[in-house]
């Protein structure tokens, strides 16, 4: 079965930094790609960058170049989404999900969400 | 960048046929999938590649995808169904290339 396991809700304070996880299992981690997709409070979804953990060719939404960094540890099988200087406007659900083989394949399995809280 | 349009929110009976429409500049000739999210959860995918279905998901939901309309059919709605949808693909051909979601219909059951 495949599963993605994401770590804990963080509370931080502008400025501050974070990196959350995504840990999975069930399936050839290096083989699919990974992405991550933010969803604000009451909005819809949006993505942030995938990454395929073989070579670690990433790929990120022009909105958030710069802001955050994507990464993957083939090791442990697990994918990473960290913040050097958080804003309030970064406080959100973050859900990593399995991509496919292939860029443009479907997410077929999510992560159950990290919910990331930014305030003074 | 290109743009998905799907209609805010609908509503339906149950057991009446729910049409839930994912609008783009040709999308015909793109693969588009389509999430299910409920309240607290995270999404599911209910079809991808325009139709195929993953184990699990009810034949009731249905995809198709033509000219600048792709469209999530979920035949004899159920309580069940109620929930955010999402229409998704892969743009290849913008520069850079990128992920686009639709800004999601919220489905109710009356």
């Amino acid at each position: 079965e495949v599963q993605l396991v994401q770590s804990g809700a963080e509370v931080k304070k502008p400025g501050e930094s974070v990196k959350i996880s995504c840990k999975t299992s069930g399936y050839t981690f290096s083989n699919y790609w990974i992405a991550w997709v933010r969803q604000m409070p009451g909005k819809g979804l949006e993505w942030l960058g995938v990454v395929y953990p073989h070579d670690s060719d990433t790929r990120y939404c022009p909105s958030f170049q710069g802001q955050v960094t994507i990464s993957a540890a083939k090791s442990s099988a697990t994918a990473y989404l960290q913040w050097n200087s958080l804003k309030a406007s970064d406080t959100a659900i973050y859900y990593c999900a399995k991509g496919g083989f292939l860029i443009r394949g479907a997410f077929l399995a999510w992560g159950q969400g990290t919910l990331v809280t930014v305030s003074s | 960048s290109y743009v998905l349009t799907q209609p805010p929110s609908l509503s339906v009976a149950p057991g009446q046929t729910a049409r839930i429409t994912c609008g783009g500049d040709n999308i015909g000739s793109r693969y588009v999938h389509w999430y299910q999210q409920k309240p607290g959860q995270a999404p599911v995918v209910v079809v991808y590649d325009n139709s195929d279905r993953p184990s699990g998901i009810p034949e009731r939901l249905s995809g198709s995808n033509s000219g600048n309309t792709a469209t999530l059919t979920i035949t004899r709605v159920e309580a069940g169904d109620e929930a955010d949808y999402y229409c998704q693909l892969w743009d290849s051909r913008s520069d850079p290339p990128g992920w686009v979601f639709g800004g999601g219909t919220k489905l109710t059951v009356l």
